[in-house]
């Protein structure tokens, strides 16, 4: 089954932790991107990549560092969450096509950061 | 970069029509995303335009005007299940950076 794989799921953790969510997808897709949604503010971009070892800053990337070293893996690290990282976390991928770079989201990850 | 506007809430009836607009001003359009949301899960991808005109998909149709910086998501024959958040999403001709609306909440009442 195609899918875009998150884990952990649910974290709560504490300010200065470092923590990794780790994203993964089965499609073989070139492009990957983090985005975290928070309430009345919808998706932001984190991060984004658009193949192994090519990542570039989205729209609110202090904070957070990503990683692409294989294909089908994208990271988000968190190396001293604050309280102002709690938010809902997704990690899409996307590949070249017809209807253009249609984004397939994973299931999210529900931050919380004390 | 883009500034998206969609309204936050609307509520209709089962079996009616909703429509959902979308206005956007970017610094370069290449493509607009129409996504749909159930409460605690991942967007899933409903639609896109690139062109002007309408697309339709069975219940679910979308409509572009690219001069208008302009777009709707037209749902016909309400049913329960398709109260959820619909996000309007605009791809920059950076071709890699996708920029969400905050999204509306379609609210389906029997």
């Amino acid at each position: 089954e195609a899918q875009v794989t998150q884990n952990p799921r649910y974290l709560i953790t504490v300010t200065g932790k470092k923590l990794t969510v780790t994203c993964s997808q089965n499609m073989n897709h070139e492009y990957m991107s983090w985005y975290r949604q928070d309430p009345g503010l919808g998706l932001r971009q984190i991060y984004y990549s658009m193949n192994v070892e090519v990542t570039d800053k989205g729209d609110v990337p202090e904070g957070y560092k990503v990683s692409r070293k294989e294909k089908r893996n994208f990271p988000l690290i968190l190396e001293s969450p604050s309280p102002n990282q709690t938010s809902l976390y997704f990690c899409a991928s996307s590949s070249r096509g017809r209807l253009g770079d249609i984004q397939y989201f994973g299931a999210g990850t529900r931050l919380s950061v004390l | 970069g883009q500034n998206i506007d969609q309204p936050t809430e609307m509520t209709a009836t089962e079996g009616a029509i909703v429509q959902i607009n979308c206005t956007y001003q970017t610094s370069g359009f290449n493509g607009l995303f129409w996504y749909q949301q159930h409460a605690g899960e991942a967007p899933t991808f409903l639609s896109y335009n690139v062109l002007d005109g309408l697309e339709e998909k069975g219940r679910f149709s979308s409509f572009l005007s690219r001069s208008k910086g302009y777009s709707y998501l037209l749902l016909k024959e309400l049913q329960m299940k398709d109260s959820a958040s619909y996000l309007c999403a605009v791809r920059d001709r950076n071709d890699y950076k996708l920029s969400f609306g905050a999204g509306t909440t379609v609210t389906v009442r029997a």
